[in-house]
C-alpha cells in the first residue's frame, strides 16, 4: 500500500509568480485536504476535495485554488505569490470525507523571495 | 483567534517517566479530538483520538483524557521512550454534519517533546 506522496519536496519562487503543488493520495482514499503550516504554527486547513469537487474551504483567498483528478490525486495552485505564502504545504488523504483520521504526506516546502 | 491552544512549546522528559501534553480549546461545538505526532521531514501521523462522549481513551502507552467542562484534553505517554521525541499536535473538529458533511480539523501549534535516554 503506497502512502501519500507530494512533489516537489522543495520549491523557491519569487513574489508574484504562480506555483502548482502535487499530491498523490493513499490507495483507496477519495478525499484530499490541503494544509498550510507556517513556521512555528500548526497546520491550517486550506480546502478539501471529495470526488473531484471542493468540499470545504478554510480562510484562504481565492488565489489559492485546487483540483482533484479521477484517480483522486490533487493539485494546489497559488497565484500571485506573496512573501507570507512561504510555508510547508501538507496534503492529507482519507478513505471517506467523514473520516476523522487523515494520512499526511511529507509536505512541500515553499519559499517565496 | 486560536481555537485550539497548546501553551507549552516544548517538554523535556526522562526515559521511562510519564509525558503529559496539554491542549485547551475554546469552541464548544468541537465534537472530536485527535493527537498527531510529527517527526522532522515527515508529515504528521495519527496517534490517538477521543469523541466528546467519552472522557478517556487508551491505546497501549498512550492515553488521552478529555474534560469537556474545562475544555481541556491531555495526552499521557507512559513510559516515555526516546523514539517518542517528536512534535505533537492536538486537533479538534466539529461533527461532519455541521460542516457540510466533511471533517475539518483545527490544529494547535504543537508541543515539541524530547525524551532523554
Amino acid at each position: 500500500e503506497t502512502g501519500v506522496t507530494q512533489s516537489p519536496t522543495h520549491l523557491i519562487k519569487t513574489r508574484g509568480q504562480q506555483v502548482t503543488l502535487r499530491c498523490s493520495s493513499q490507495s483507496g482514499h477519495n478525499t484530499v485536504s490541503w494544509y498550510q503550516q507556517a513556521l512555528g504554527q500548526g497546520p491550517q486547513f486550506i480546502f478539501q476535495y471529495y470526488r473531484e469537487e471542493e468540499n470545504g474551504r478554510g480562510n484562504f483567498p481565492p488565489r489559492f485554488s485546487g483540483l482533484q483528478f479521477p484517480n483522486y490525486s490533487s493539485e494546489l495552485n497559488v497565484n500571485a505569490l506573496e512573501l507570507d505564502d512561504s510555508a510547508l504545504y501538507l496534503c492529507a488523504s482519507s478513505f471517506k470525507r467523514t473520516a476523522y483520521e487523515q494520512f499526511f504526506g511529507p509536505g512541500t516546502r515553499l519559499t517565496v523571495l | 483567534d486560536q481555537q485550539v491552544k497548546q501553551n507549552s512549546p516544548s517538554l523535556s522528559v526522562q526515559e521511562g517517566r510519564i509525558s503529559i501534553l496539554n491542549c485547551d480549546y475554546t469552541n464548544s461545538m468541537f465534537d472530536y479530538f485527535l493527537w498527531y505526532k510529527k517527526y522532522p521531514a515527515e508529515g504528521p501521523t495519527f496517534l490517538i483520538s477521543i469523541s466528546s462522549i467519552k472522557d478517556k481513551n487508551e491505546d497501549g502507552r498512550f492515553t488521552v483524557f478529555l474534560n469537556k467542562s474545562a475544555k481541556h484534553l491531555s495526552l499521557h505517554i507512559v513510559p516515555s521512550q526516546p523514539g517518542d521525541s517528536a512534535v505533537y499536535f492536538c486537533a479538534a473538529s466539529g461533527a461532519p454534519h455541521a460542516s457540510g458533511g466533511s471533517y475539518i480539523p483545527t490544529f494547535g501549534r504543537g508541543t515539541s517533546l524530547i525524551v532523554h535516554p
